[in-house]
Order: structure tokens, then C-alpha cells, then sequence
């Protein structure tokens, strides 16, 4: 059973665009959601990471969005750059138990054209 | 501070054949979590080592196994390989303090069943 659930799966924008990629989970004992960055050969980077007693935090040119009533949340990356294209995982868990599992998403292959 | 470490970079095995890979975790951190990810997909969570014991698994079967030693340090072992075992193994470091146990991925072990 998938918990969490990512959109899209591949995103193409120019160089400066907003990219905005979407998470939706099920699971309402999650409270810690963190976002990936993966480049071709690499293990996964954390990026940002967020807790549900806020709806948005920003870490240089990437913002999380959250919305805890409707169980969503979203990456956006400010001034893209051709840098920024590889793939995104959102991830979520339940932070506050003993083990921290995250659960990922799918991923979003993201492509910055310069 | 070191970061997370893993070996070999890339393995192939047969099918039936027995392997072990490798992790050594961030500096200051005493947890270290597997993941298995197939190609396109995001992360799955296998299990976590917390002092030297088993603290939480994935839906793995028991041919997946793994130690942590004193030092921290972890191996990952899967007996009778399976083609669909093939996949990029992430080894990932965490410390218990922190509260939302924030988790750093070393670079993979991609592993070939033939």
C-alpha cells in the first residue's frame, strides 16, 4: 500500500521557472516530512525538511508549502537553474517514534533547460 | 565530520549466491537504516540497527539480514539472490538524539543478480 503519493513524475522547465512538485499522504500519524534530491549515481541529499506545526518553511531557493487539513505538501524551487535537474523524493515518517522510517514517494525526475 | 560511507560501489551476482555489503555511518551518529531502490522508484525502507540489535523492518523476507557492530558500522546480507533483488542499496545514518531523526544517505551499493 503506497502512503505516499507523488506528482509528476517528470517535470521540464526553463531556467529562473518555479518547478512545483506535490505530495499527498495517508497516514495522519506522519509528522515529519522531509524532500530528497538525488543526482545520477548518488545516494539522496536532504534538501528541507518540515513539521505539521507549520505551513510553509524556506531554506534558500526552496520552499515547502504544507497543508495539513487536506494532507498535502509541496516542494517549490525558487529561480531554477540547470543544477537543480535531478530527481526529488518527498519522504515521510513518523519522526517522533524510535526508528524514523521514511517512507518516499515515487520521485520527480526534474529537467532545468538553460 | 566523515560522512556516510558504503562498499562495494557496484556488485554482480547469480542467482542462489549469497552477498554482504557494507555501510560505516556519519561521525556522531549511532543509527544506521537500509533502503532498497529499484531503478525508477523512490527508497524502501528494509530495516534499522540501533545499538547492535534489529529496531524496526520493512516488508523484507528473512533471507535480508544485518549487523551493526561497536562502532557503529553495518553490513547488509541476502541469502538465495533473487533477480528482482537488483537494485541500488542505500545505507543511511542517523543520531537517536535528534528529536526527528534526520537521516543522511551514503552514495549506494548497486547490486546485479544475473
Amino acid at each position: 500500500q503506497q502512503q505516499v503519493k507523488q506528482s509528476p513524475q517528470s517535470l521540464i522547465v526553463q531556467k529562473g521557472g518555479i518547478p512545483i512538485i506535490n505530495c499527498a499522504y495517508e497516514n495522519t500519524a506522519f509528522d515529519y516530512f522531509p524532500w530528497y534530491q538525488q543526482f545520477p549515481g548518488k545516494g539522496p541529499a536532504l534538501l528541507i525538511a518540515i513539521r505539521p506545526d507549520v505551513s510553509e518553511k524556506k531554506e534558500g531557493r526552496f520552499t515547502i508549502s504544507f497543508n495539513k487539513s487536506a494532507k498535502q505538501f509541496s516542494l517549490h524551487i525558487m529561480d531554477s537553474q540547470p543544477g537543480d535537474s535531478a530527481t526529488y523524493f518527498c519522504a515521510a515518517s513518523k519522526g517522533s517514534s524510535n526508528t524514523g522510517k521514511l517512507i518516499f514517494g515515487q520521485g520527480t525526475t526534474l529537467q532545468v533547460k538553460p | 565530520e566523515t560522512g556516510v560511507t558504503q562498499s562495494p560501489t557496484h556488485l554482480i551476482k547469480t542467482r542462489g549466491q549469497q552477498v554482504t555489503l557494507r555501510c560505516s555511518s556519519q561521525s556522531g551518529h549511532n543509527t544506521v537504516s537500509w533502503y532498497q531502490q529499484a531503478l525508477g522508484q523512490g527508497p524502501q525502507f528494509i530495516f534499522q540497527y540501533y545499538r547492535e540489535e534489529e529496531n524496526g523492518r520493512g516488508n523484507f523476507p528473512p533471507r535480508f539480514s544485518g549487523l551493526q557492530f561497536p562502532n557503529y558500522s553495518s553490513e547488509l546480507n541476502v541469502n538465495a539472490l533473487e533477480l528482482d533483488d537488483s537494485a541500488l542499496y542505500l545505507c543511511a545514518s542517523s543520531r537517536t538524539s535528534a528529536v526527528y531523526n534526520e537521516q543522511f544517505f551514503g552514495p549506494g551499493t548497486r547490486l546485479t543478480v544475473l
